[in-house]
């Protein structure tokens, strides 16, 4: 497998505000893209993710694009509330492989 | 229910020691891994167990081994523990590979004196 890069590595935004975590991958052999939560003290969570049939995936406040001719996918979170403050990672894989990002620590300010 | 357990939650022992962290999942899952996160928040595959077969092995000293009695469970045995091994240890489950969501423990945190 090969590294995925996520960017930026900490990010703090007002209570309300939307924020975008990116990522990038060089697998070709990717297919699926998951995205993780990790709160203080807890296990990482998945909160979304995407397979390379699909472009966007939305869920409630929280979307995923993937772009896979450029191997960028993005987080979107809107309307961020205090409770979104954690560790976001990234992930790139398929069957037999999966690369973590190095992380986002989320901050939203009340 | 907790989905995937594992215990203990704090582990702090010396240095030179060997320890076991404990990991059950009541999923049904087939694959079952072992993660380290370091004090960075970097997380990296240890190892990987499908139906008791170790399929994926990243380059872990052999001081570092998996034992899976069964599809429900997969230990971590740690052998003569260094200063290096201090991390938090996660472990995890699939329904089958890589491309199925992981459903994560609440961690083991290791602490070398």
């Amino acid at each position: 497998g090969e590294n995925v890069e996520q960017h930026p590595s900490t990010l703090s935004v007002q209570e309300g505000d939307s924020a975008v975590i990116k990522c990038t991958y060089s697998d070709s052999a990717s297919n699926y893209f998951p995205w993780y939560k990790q709160e203080l003290g807890k296990g990482p969570q998945l909160i979304i993710d995407i397979r390379s049939n699909v472009g966007e995936k939305k869920d409630q406040r929280i979307a995923v694009t993937l772009n896979k001719t450029a191997k960028h996918f993005s987080l979107h979170i809107t309307e961020t509330q205090p409770e979104d403050s954690a560790v976001y990672f990234c992930a790139a894989g398929n069957n037999n492989d999966m690369r973590f990002g190095a992380g986002t620590r989320l901050t939203v300010k009340p | 229910d907790t989905a995937v357990s594992q215990t203990p939650k704090y582990l702090v022992t010396q240095m030179g020691n060997d320890k076991s962290i404990k990991c059950e999942q009541n999923l049904g899952h087939d694959t079952m891994y072992w993660y380290k996160q370091d004090s960075k928040k970097f997380l990296k595959i240890m190892f990987s167990y499908n139906n008791k077969e170790l399929i994926i092995n990243e380059t872990v000293p052999n001081r570092f081994s998996p034992k899976s009695p069964d599809k429900a469970h997969l230990n971590l045995h740690i052998n003569s523990l260094e200063l290096g091994d201090s991390a938090v240890y996660f472990c995890a489950s699939s329904l089958t590979g890589f491309d199925q969501p992981q459903h994560f423990g609440d961690g083991t945190r290791l602490s070398i004196l």
